[in-house]
C-alpha cells in the first residue's frame, strides 16, 4: 500500500510568483485535504476535495486554489506569493471522511 | 468558535515518570477529538481518537465535556515517546465537509 506522497519536498520562490504543489493520495482514498503549517503553529485547514469537487474551505484567500484529478491526486496552487505564505504545506488523504493520512509535506520559502 | 488550546509548548519529563499533555477545546457542537503525533523526521500520524476509547502505546485520553478538555496521559513515559503532539478537533465546514482544527502542539522530551 502506497502512502501519501508530496512533491516537491522543498522549494524557494520570490514574492509575487506562483507555485504548484502536488499530492498523490494513498491507494483507495477519494478525499484530499490541504493544510498549511507555519513555523511553531499547528496545521491549518486550507480546503478539501472530494470526487474532484471542492467541498470545504478554510479562511484562505482565493489566490489559494486547488484541483483534484480523476485518479484522486491533487494540486495546490498559490498565486501572488507573499512572505507569510512561507510554511509547510501538508496534504492528507482519506476514504470519504474517515481517518486522515498525511504526507511529509512541501516546505515553501518565499523571499 | 472552534478552537483547540495546548497550553504547554514544551514538556520535559524523566523516563518512567507520568506524563500529561493538556488540551482544551471550544466547540458549539458535539466534539470529536484526536491526538496526533509527529516523531522526529516522520510524518504526522493519528495516535488516538476519543470515540474509540482505546490505549495506544500506553497513552489514553478522556473527553471531559464539563471541563472541555481532552488531556493525553501515560503513566510511565519512555524515551521513544519524545515527539511533537497535536490535539485536534473535528469540525464542519460551510461546504459540508469536515476539517481538523489543530492546537499549536506540545513538544514532549523524555530524558533518560
Amino acid at each position: 500500500e502506497t502512502g501519501v506522497t508530496q512533491s516537491p519536498t522543498h522549494l524557494i520562490k520570490t514574492r509575487g510568483q506562483q507555485v504548484t504543489l502536488r499530492c498523490s493520495s494513498q491507494s483507495g482514498h477519494n478525499t484530499v485535504s490541504w493544510y498549511q503549517q507555519a513555523l511553531g503553529q499547528g496545521p491549518q485547514f486550507i480546503f478539501q476535495y472530494y470526487r474532484e469537487e471542492e467541498n470545504g474551505r478554510g479562511n484562505f484567500p482565493p489566490r489559494f486554489s486547488g484541483l483534484q484529478f480523476p485518479n484522486y491526486s491533487s494540486e495546490l496552487n498559490v498565486n501572488a506569493l507573499e512572505l507569510d505564505d512561507s510554511a509547510l504545506y501538508l496534504c492528507a488523504s482519506s476514504l470519504s471522511f474517515g481517518e486522515l493520512f498525511f504526507g511529509e509535506g512541501s516546505r515553501l520559502t518565499v523571499l | 468558535a472552534q478552537r483547540v488550546t495546548q497550553p504547554e509548548k514544551l514538556l520535559s519529563v524523566f523516563k518512567g515518570a507520568p506524563v500529561e499533555l493538556k488540551c482544551n477545546y471550544s466547540y458549539s457542537g458535539s466534539p470529536e477529538l484526536f491526538w496526533y503525533v509527529q516523531y522526529s523526521r516522520q510524518r504526522l500520524q493519528l495516535l488516538l481518537r476519543h470515540i474509540s476509547r482505546e490505549s495506544i502505546k500506553g497513552f489514553t485520553a478522556d473527553l471531559n465535556k464539563g471541563e472541555t478538555s481532552f488531556h493525553l496521559k501515560k503513566p510511565f513515559a519512555q524515551e521513544e515517546d519524545s515527539a511533537m503532539y497535536y490535539c485536534a478537533l473535528r469540525a464542519g465546514t460551510q461546504g459540508g465537509s469536515e476539517k481538523l482544527v489543530f492546537g499549536k502542539g506540545t513538544k514532549l522530551t523524555v530524558n533518560p
